[in-house]
């Protein structure tokens, strides 16, 4: 079952723009993770936020986390054209699950 | 240089043969997994290994095996019995398992003729 879910499916921006992806879940987590992946490509990590945490920072990217709405933000800043790929979220469950589950992913397209 | 790898990167296969993706990794990890994805769609967790000699079903194992002989190699048999097996196949690393930062290799496409 998919515990993660990321909105929208697909986003086309403008380089230079920033790009907002979200990701909700259902049920209370250990962390939460980002992954990016090119076309045809393997995953990528990209950012861990734990559950005590609100926000991290890691060069273009922020990541904050909602505990009590249940959701997650990856904002990318000042977006470039290599920057198109499609980006996952994966969260484990409370209790010590383990395995990751991924969410379906946004596409994220940034034009030139 | 340290990293996974996967072999082969395009695999065809013909209904009814089993055929057996390989994955090693040089990163000393204790986990590995193995991921099915298919077209717009997320990562389906087919079998896990958090030591050598065991493994565990994920959600999607039916049609599926593995061995874990070694702590480098997570090799994948799909079977026969596999009714949809065309899809791109992830397999991942981590340091332990539960959930830590997992490392991927680059990926095998199984087409089936």
């Amino acid at each position: 079952s998919q515990q993660g879910e990321e909105d929208p499916q697909a986003l086309s921006i403008q380089e230079g723009e920033n790009a907002t992806m979200n990701c909700s879940y259902k049920t209370s987590i250990n962390n939460l993770q980002w992954y990016r992946q090119n076309s045809g490509r393997g995953l990528v990590h990209l950012i861990l936020i734990r559950s005590n945490e609100r926000e991290k920072h890691s060069g273009r990217l922020r990541v904050t986390l909602d505990t009590s709405k249940k959701s997650s933000s990856l904002l990318i800043t000042a977006s470039r054209a290599a920057d198109t790929a499609s980006y996952f979220c994966a969260t484990d469950a409370w209790g010590g699950s383990e395995k990751l589950v991924f969410g379906k992913g946004t596409k994220l397209t940034v034009n030139p | 240089d340290g990293g996974i790898t996967q072999s082969p990167k395009y695999l065809f296969r013909k209904e009814g043969q089993n055929v057996t993706l390989s994955c090693e990794q040089n990163l000393n990890h204790d986990a590995m997994y193995w991921y099915r994805q298919d077209p717009g769609q997320g990562l389906r967790l087919i079998y896990y290994s958090q030591i050598v000699n065991d493994f565990q079903k994920g959600d999607i194992a039916e049609g599926y095996s593995v061995s874990r002989e070694k702590k480098e190699s997570f090799p994948l048999t799909v079977t026969s019995a596999q009714k949809n097996p065309t899809a791109f196949y992830l397999c991942a690393s981590s340091v332990s398992g539960s959930t830590d930062t997992q490392y991927f290799g680059p990926g095998t496409r199984l087409t089936v003729l």
